[in-house]
């Protein structure tokens, strides 16, 4: 079956400090992977998702994630986080014409 | 492009009465929507996907009596919380995925920012 996960609930890192989130996926076919952005109280917004092709990808606001199959992971990165960027951080995993399944989520805090 | 709107934003309402919630894809057609449910400090859980002009597909657990989904045209969907209680209290969100999306794939979706439902 299908999951993703999650491995940290919380990760705090200083501001201007790099960041890693993790993500783990198990799905049967080639999959569709997303990293989406929840601020409190409000929806998600995408920030980058891999389809195909180079498996490094660009996303808004600074970040990146790295798909690795060998490794089923699609970990996200920030060269430099701002205190803007505290959040929580869902993984996601879909495919064509499937639902999309998402982590648990990891929020991120940033020390001043 | 590709913005979803759902309304109201939060709303709150007695015990035993219905509300209702929609959700609406503003500037494409998506011809299919899903519904999300997320409790504090959790994950969303997809409570059914609905395709313009036919019925809900709920998954497992959610009943379909309770939370009705109408999916009229390829702009609005909606989700009523028939004889709500304290335990439907919950942050609702909708997603939209569909056609007349310039280089997005049918399957990508596009969230709303959520109905937080407070049931006293």
């Amino acid at each position: 079956a299908q999951s993703v996960t999650q491995p940290d609930i919380h990760i705090t890192v200083s501001e201007g400090a790099s960041l890693e989130l993790r993500c783990n996926y198990s799905y049967g076919a080639t999959p569709y992977l997303f990293w989406y952005v929840q601020s409190p109280g409000q929806g998600l917004q995408l920030l980058l998702k891999y389809f195909s092709g180079d498996t490094l990808v660009q996303g808004i606001k600074g970040f990146e994630a790295e798909f690795k199959r060998s490794q089923s992971s699609f970990n996200l990165r920030k060269p430099s986080v701002h205190w803007s960027d505290a959040a929580e951080y869902f993984c996601a995993v879909g495919a064509r014409n499937d639902k999309i399944i998402f982590g648990k989520g990891t929020r991120l805090h940033i020390l001043p | 492009g590709a913005v979803v709107s759902q309304h109201p934003s939060w709303v709150i309402c007695k015990s035993g009465t219905s509300v209702k919630i929609e959700c609406r894809s503003l500037d494409f057609q998506a011809t299919t929507m899903f519904w999300y449910r997320q409790f504090p400090k959790q994950s969303l859980m997809l409570m059914a996907t609905s395709n313009e002009g036919s019925k809900a597909t709920y998954e497992q657990g959610v009943e379909k009596d309770k939370f009705l989904i109408n999916h009229a045209s390829l702009t609005l969907s909606t989700l009523t919380v028939t004889s709500a209680h304290p335990e439907d209290s919950s942050f609702y969100i909708c997603s939209a995925a569909g056609l007349g999306l310039a280089g997005a794939p049918p399957y990508e979706q596009y969230f709303g920012p959520g109905t937080r439902l407070t049931v006293t």
